[in-house]
């Protein structure tokens, strides 16, 4: 089967840094995505990490290991417009996400 | 200019209903995707296509039937409708249907089932 695991809310103040965390249990694995839903908004992409190791963009960095089946979302410098929803997925072939049950960030002044 | 655009962005229906969402991407695209979101907000993949060709059906109950015109256009018909479909409907696309391909999604369609 495939799951994937995140806690299902963190809060941060403006200006911290959190991390999200996600692991997995798959059945063949390419590498792990992240995306982002504001209320009522779409899904939009973030990151993807396909090999071990730290991915950085911006305030944003995708963390992957492969070996502990483990991956993170790091944000810094948080503004209050990070307040979403973060999402870890995994990608198959044939372009199939499947997606953890989601973190709700919400960030205070 | 949208990229993924869906119509329409609210659907309310009395149960035994049938609908239609429709889906258009001008990405230019090839692969498309419909996903169902609960009232949890979580995520599910129900159908993809791949130049206009199902690839993926992921035991949706057969009222729900995709149809993809050409392969800009993916639309999902839904027959019979049931309290349980109450939903988000999102329709994504992407360049191909690799694993490390970005999926774009539409703004979502917000069905309520009466």
């Amino acid at each position: 089967g495939q799951s994937l695991e995140q806690p299902s809310e963190v809060t941060a103040v403006e200006g911290a840094i959190v991390q999200i965390n996600c692991t997995y249990q798959t059945s063949g694995f390419y590498g792990l995505s992240w995306y982002q839903q504001h209320d009522g908004g779409a899904p939009t992409f973030l990151s993807y990490n396909a090999l071990d190791g730290l991915e950085e963009t911006g305030r944003f960095s995708s963390f992957l290991s492969r070996s502990d089946s483990y991956g993170y979302l790091l944000l810094q410098e948080l503004q209050m417009k990070d307040s979403a929803s973060y999402f870890c997925a995994v990608p198959y072939q044939g372009g199939k996400l499947i997606f953890g049950q989601g973190t709700e960030l919400s960030v205070k002044p | 200019d949208t990229a993924v655009s869906q119509t329409p962005k609210y659907l309310v229906t009395q149960m035994g209903n049938d609908k239609s969402i429709k889906c258009e991407q001008n990405l230019g695209h090839d692969t498309m995707y419909w996903y169902k979101q609960d009232s949890k907000k979580f995520l599910k993949i129900m159908f993809s296509y791949n130049n206009k060709e199902l690839i993926i059906n992921e035991t949706v109950p057969n009222r729900f039937s995709p149809k993809s015109p050409d392969k800009a256009h993916l639309n999902l018909h839904i027959n019979s409708l049931e309290l349980g479909d109450s939903a988000v409907y999102f329709c994504a696309s992407s360049h191909g249907g690799r694993a490390a391909d970005t999926q774009y999604f539409g703004p979502g369609t917000r069905l309520t089932v009466l």
